[in-house]
């Protein structure tokens, strides 16, 4: 079974509209964080956001925020007054475990974001 | 800043060639992780390693290995470059203690093979 589950091929969003990116999660530890990458079509990955399994409030980091609902097992990445600049690949990750020991990522298939102008 | 740098943005190799990608990170970081990417396929984790020498297989190691000498650099090989290689190659580093750090990416490496 898929650890991150990534359903939506392709999004499109009209300049400065919300859009909310899709991912859900299945893991049987407790202990867990999931992380949201950019990756434009220059190539390089850029880390966005990051949610803890234990953490109390929804994570946000200026225009990006993660709606976190523990028990449906989902991590969808909201973002607000979308850019032209946000138009890129958008990757959902997961690692499991308390610490950076078993420190591996096991990675969603990714979901191309359009905005449109 | 963390920076990774993976030695080419592009590189054509021929059938049969053995290849070799090299990484480098800065901070002194204990993980460094290669990754395949394909289309429709996400991030694939080829090999990683945690320490100077030590590796461990990721979910796709057929056709590749790794090397480790120094901390700061990772090399991944492909002994006998196949077509069914030609792909985008991702380097990653980050630290062993703390769970809620990211990885921390280079800018890849378009790799084709004819």
């Amino acid at each position: 079974a898929q650890k991150i589950t990534q359903t939506q091929p392709g999004m499109f969003v009209q300049e400065k509209e919300a859009v909310t990116l899709d991912c859900t999660y299945d893991t049987s530890d407790p202990s867990y964080g999931l992380f949201w990458y950019k990756q434009p079509s220059s190539g390089e990955m850029i880390f966005l956001i990051y949610q803890g399994s234990y953490d109390q409030q929804n994570a946000t980091e200026g225009r990006y925020s993660l709606n976190f609902q523990k028990a449906r097992k989902s991590a969808n990445l909201v973002i607000s007054a979308s850019q032209l600049g946000d138009s890129a690949m958008y990757f959902c990750a997961m690692r499991e475990g308390r610490t950076g020991a078993n420190s591996k990522l096991t990675f969603g298939k990714g979901i191309t974001l359009s905005v449109r102008p | 800043d963390v920076k990774v740098t993976q030695s080419s943005r592009y590189l054509v190799k021929r059938t049969g060639e053995k290849v070799f990608l090299e990484c480098v990170q800065d901070m002194d970081h204990e993980n460094m992780f290669w990754y395949r990417q394909d289309p429709g396929l996400g991030l694939r984790l080829i090999y990683f390693s945690y320490d100077v020498k030590m590796k461990e297989k990721g979910d796709i190691p057929e056709g590749y290995s790794v090397s480790r000498e120094k901390k700061e650099r990772f090399s991944l090989i492909l002994e006998s470059a196949s077509t069914n290689q030609t792909s985008m190659y991702l380097c990653a580093s980050d630290r062993t203690a703390y769970s809620n750090q990211p990885q921390h990416f280079g800018d890849g490496t378009r790799l084709s093979i004819l």
